[in-house]
């Protein structure tokens, strides 16, 4: 059982179309982040949101944190081909936790 | 700041054979991960270093898997007598902790080992 799911799994849009990733859990989480991870290449660092209810802005991309702190969503707006990867969101369960738990992941695909 | 280095970037091995992987994390971070990601799924924890002090491993680090990291710097994976289950890409990711408590920390990933066990 996957303890963040991810959805959808794959997305596949045009250029310019707005999207928006979403990822939940039953369990509440001391902190959640975005990686976006090429193919072949580990997974780089977007954002960390720590407050429920916080939003976070990077140019085109949107992050919230649920009030409850137990869901996420990343929204992209006008999205380009070079918005193309996976996107994994991942959370530390409590504060002081030592591991990132992470959600399977989304494959965005942009088509020119 | 060359970054995280992973080495070898791929390994073929043989089923049964012994493999072993090497990270050179971030020169001034103390922490040091494992991770193992398989096709089509986020990273999985697998074990994480303080200094040189392992101090979690997680339930899929089988007695097959051990890591070292004896000076604080770079570490190693092995896994001993491989199976086709091993095969996927493995993660290495520092940070820096200080002394302060937060509730989360940076990490940065290096390019990982793909294993191929046939």
């Amino acid at each position: 059982t996957q303890l963040l799911e991810q959805s959808p799994q794959f997305l596949s849009i045009q250029e310019g179309e707005n999207l928006t990733v979403y990822c939940n859990s039953s369990s509440v989480f001391s902190s959640l982040q975005w990686y976006r991870q090429e193919p072949g290449e580990g997974p780089v660092l977007l954002v960390t949101v720590v407050t429920g209810g916080e939003v976070k802005k990077l140019k085109r991309l949107t992050f919230q944190f649920g009030d409850a702190r137990k869901d996420s969503s990343l929204h992209i707006t006008a999205a380009q081909p070079g918005d193309t990867g996976l996107y994994l969101c991942a959370g530390v369960l409590y504060q002081g936790a030592q591991k990132l738990v992470f959600g399977q992941g989304t494959r965005l695909t942009i088509n020119p | 700041d060359t970054g995280v280095s992973q080495d070898p970037r791929h390994k073929i091995t043989k089923r049964g054979q012994n493999v072993t992987f090497r990270c050179d994390p971030i020169s001034e971070h103390n922490r040091l991960y494992w991770y193992r990601q398989t096709l089509g799924q986020g990273p999985e924890f697998l074990t994480y270093f303080q200094n040189e002090a392992q101090l979690e491993k997680s339930r899929l680090l089988s007695d097959r898997f051990s890591a070292e990291r004896p000076k604080g710097s770079f570490s190693t994976l092995e896994i001993q007598r491989t199976e086709q289950g091993d095969s996927a890409m493995y993660l290495c990711a520092s940070s820096f902790r200080g002394t302060h408590l937060r509730g989360y920390e940076k990490l940065f990933f290096g390019s990982g080992t793909q294993l191929s066990v046939l």
